[in-house]
């Protein structure tokens, strides 16, 4: 079955690079043909979305991120990466990562999340 | 400010009927699929609708979604004091170049 698994620092200094991953089990990232998103949503606030990658076919960023934003996939470990740079306290909110319901779409809607790791920027 | 716009709360009684709206424009709905999500308080969003008005494996029948022009709604029939939660609307934007959800309506069930 597959499962995703964040995991991340927890707590973050502002103006340091935030950086999480996601553990990927029950199938491999590199024969599959999906997209991988991650999606914060700030305490008691809607869904943002951050950007989505595939490990054939390229990155897709959230505009308004995109200069502080890297994501990857590693192959190799079967897992998702995020880095986000020069982090505020308005970058605070639970992380998601999660698939892709439709194989090869970046963005159509996403059916299978990991737990979430909550991301505190100090000041 | 959501380029989604969703009311912030809903409410209905047990066994009514409820519709949830997501207005949006044609950079993003009308063009593109919208798909629903249902979040329960403390929990992970769980999809609900895709492609507009297909619902995933599991998922009842109770929960329809349409779409018509730049709307969506979320319909959802046969009110549970279960289905209180936070539903949330998404689509891509082509303008923007990159995917958008609605802020969130909060659904109680009197």
């Amino acid at each position: 079955q597959l499962q995703l698994q964040e995991s991340g620092p927890g707590l973050v200094k502002a103006s340091e690079t935030l950086s999480l991953t996601c553990n990927v089990s029950g199938a491999s990232i590199s024969s599959s043909p999906y997209y991988w998103g991650w999606i914060r949503q700030p305490p008691g606030k809607g869904l943002e979305w951050l950007g989505s990658s595939s490990h054939s076919g390229g990155t897709y960023y959230n505009p308004s991120l995109k200069s502080r934003l890297t994501m990857s996939v590693d192959t190799s470990k079967n897992q998702l990466s995020l880095r986000l740079t020069s982090v505020t306290t308005a970058d605070t909110a639970v992380y998601y990562c999660a698939r892709n319901y439709l194989p090869n779409i970046i963005f159509d809607a996403f059916d299978l999340w990991g737990q979430g790791t909550v991301v505190s920027v100090s000041s | 400010q959501s380029v989604l716009t969703q009311p912030p709360s809903v409410s209905a009684a047990p066994g009514q009927k409820v519709t949830i709206s997501c207005s949006g424009s044609s950079s993003n709905i009308e063009n593109n699929y919208v798909s629903w999500y249902q979040q329960l308080p403390g929990t992970t969003p769980k999809l609900l609708i895709y492609d507009n008005d297909k619902r995933p494996s599991g998922i009842p029948d109770r929960f329809s979604g349409s779409k018509s022009g730049t709307s969506a709604t979320l319909g959802i029939t046969g009110l549970q004091t279960g289905d209180e939660a936070d539903y949330f609307c998404g689509t891509w934007d082509g303008s923007l170049r990159g995917g958008v959800f609605g802020a969130g309506t909060k659904l109680t069930v009197l």
